[in-house]
């Protein structure tokens, strides 16, 4: 059974770093086909896509976010990870890491974390 | 960028059929998959590749894709489908993953 849970501070200020690692149980960051990926939820709104990590190496980031946005693998803890920079308020959100298929369809997700951006 | 807009809500009573849509240009030439998701609770996968539907999501679940717009149908309605609902396609030509805004789904 694949499992995936974000850790991370929840409580950022404003323009600092946030930082956010999904640890991944039951299967292998490495196996190929498999897309790991980053997603918010602002509060009472819809899903937003940030960024994934495709297997084979390459990554895709949201244009409105990828000036800000940094995803990278840890195959030796078997998790990734995400930087986003320079956060606002705008940036409250819950996030999300997820599994995807290809093309990228998320067929399993962490719980969810909120992060809330303020002094 | 691309755009996929579904209704904001969908009412439905128990025992029939609920019809949410995805609309999106061309969108029949691209794989769409649905979530569903609780409140409190973070999306689930009920529909992948357009019609296909992972372990343990109800036969009562089912997709189709075709022109401009995406379907997701739920047979003989349960109260426990209520929830909000969002398709969502890779783009190809930005290499993107798109969310629609997402559907209420009420059941009365």
């Amino acid at each position: 059974q694949v499992q995936l849970q974000e850790s991370g501070p929840g409580l950022v200020k404003p323009s600092q770093t946030l930082s956010l690692t999904c640890t991944v149980s039951g299967d292998s960051i490495s196996t190929s086909g498999y897309y790991w990926s980053w997603i918010r939820q602002h509060p009472e709104k819809g899903l937003e896509w940030i960024g994934l990590f495709y297997f084979s190496g390459s990554t895709y980031y949201n244009p409105s976010l990828k000036s800000r946005v940094t995803i990278s693998l840890d195959t030796s803890e078997n998790q990734f990870s995400l930087k986003l920079n320079s956060v606002t308020a705008a940036d409250t959100a819950v996030y999300y890491c997820a599994r995807g298929l290809a093309p990228p369809a998320f067929d399993y997700w962490g719980p969810g974390t909120l992060v809330t951006v303020s002094s | 960028s691309y755009l996929l807009t579904q209704p904001p809500s969908v009412s439905v009573a128990p025992r029939k059929t609920a019809t949410i849509t995805c609309a999106g240009n061309n969108i029949g030439g691209k794989s769409v998959h649905w979530y569903q998701q609780q409140p409190g609770q973070a999306p689930m996968l009920v529909i992948y590749y357009n019609n296909d539907r992972p372990s343990g999501i109800p036969e009562r679940f089912s997709g189709s894709n075709s022109g401009n717009t995406a379907t997701l149908t739920i047979s003989r309605v349960e109260a426990g489908d209520e929830a909000d609902y969002y398709c969502q396609v890779w783009d190809s030509a930005t290499d993107c993953v798109v969310f629609g805004g997402g559907t209420k789904l009420t059941v009365l």
